[in-house]
């Protein structure tokens, strides 16, 4: 009963290519994010939604877009993939009662490589 | 943004106690000191968080400095599984839905049998 699961684990595709990466968690929490570990192993967030609706939006080329269906999903579209975007994507969700003060839960990880 | 430094990578034996240092003498009298860590294949999880106090829970001890310019994750006895990257964040009391949560590099514990 995995908290919060992604799919699927590896992703090998060429540029050019669009691709998804989904998202769901079983926790109740409001609050999902998405995640991107670089080769440096910087963990930076890209997205955040609350109850689907989009919160935060770093700055992130416009080929990605979330998706968030319901509270429980939220999917990472990928248009006209390039090199630069390999890494280690995570999905990760959060009850805000606290917001500052709340846990993450991650999801284990989407490693996309871009040949 | 307020900032850690933690040692790149610590060598501990198992069994024996470990403690990871976090430098971040920015931090403002509201940031939260939270700990992550990552295993190897695996996303971060949440390991301990506090303000002023020191805090214990089941995983690990945060021993947190009077001037809270630096904090220390304390595991008591180390075990092979704690092998891990260990990120020391602060968290900002308006810092909602994650904006400005960063993880660093992070320090990379060994445990040798």
């Amino acid at each position: 009963d995995t908290a919060v699961s992604q799919t699927p684990k590896y992703l090998v595709t060429q540029m050019g290519n669009d691709k998804s990466i989904k998202c769901e968690q079983n926790l109740g929490h409001d609050t999902m994010y998405w995640y991107k570990q670089d080769s440096k192993k910087f963990l930076k967030i890209m997205f955040s939604y609350n109850n689907k609706e989009l919160i935060i939006n770093e700055t992130v080329p416009n080929r990605f877009s979330p998706k968030s269906p319901d509270k429980a999903h939220l999917n990472l579209h990928i248009n006209s993939l390039e090199l630069g975007d390999s890494a280690v994507y995570f999905c990760a969700s959060s009850h805000p009662t606290g917001k500052y003060n709340e846990k993450l839960f991650f999801g284990s990880g989407t490693q996309l490589s871009v040949l | 943004d307020a900032k850690t430094t933690q040692p790149n990578s610590m060598e501990s034996n198992e069994e024996e106690p470990v403690h990871l240092p976090c430098n971040h003498s920015t931090i403002s009298g509201t940031d939260y000191i939270h700990w992550y860590r990552q295993l190897p294949s695996q996303g971060p999880e949440y390991v301990i968080h506090g303000l002023t106090s020191n805090v214990n829970n089941r995983m690990a001890s945060l021993a947190i400095a009077e001037d809270r310019k630096s904090s220390t994750l304390i595991l008591h006895r180390a075990t092979l599984r704690d092998a891990a990257v260990y990120y020391c964040i602060l968290r900002a009391r308006g810092d909602n839905y994650g904006q400005n949560f960063v993880f660093g590099p992070g320090t990379r514990l060994s445990v040798l049998p």
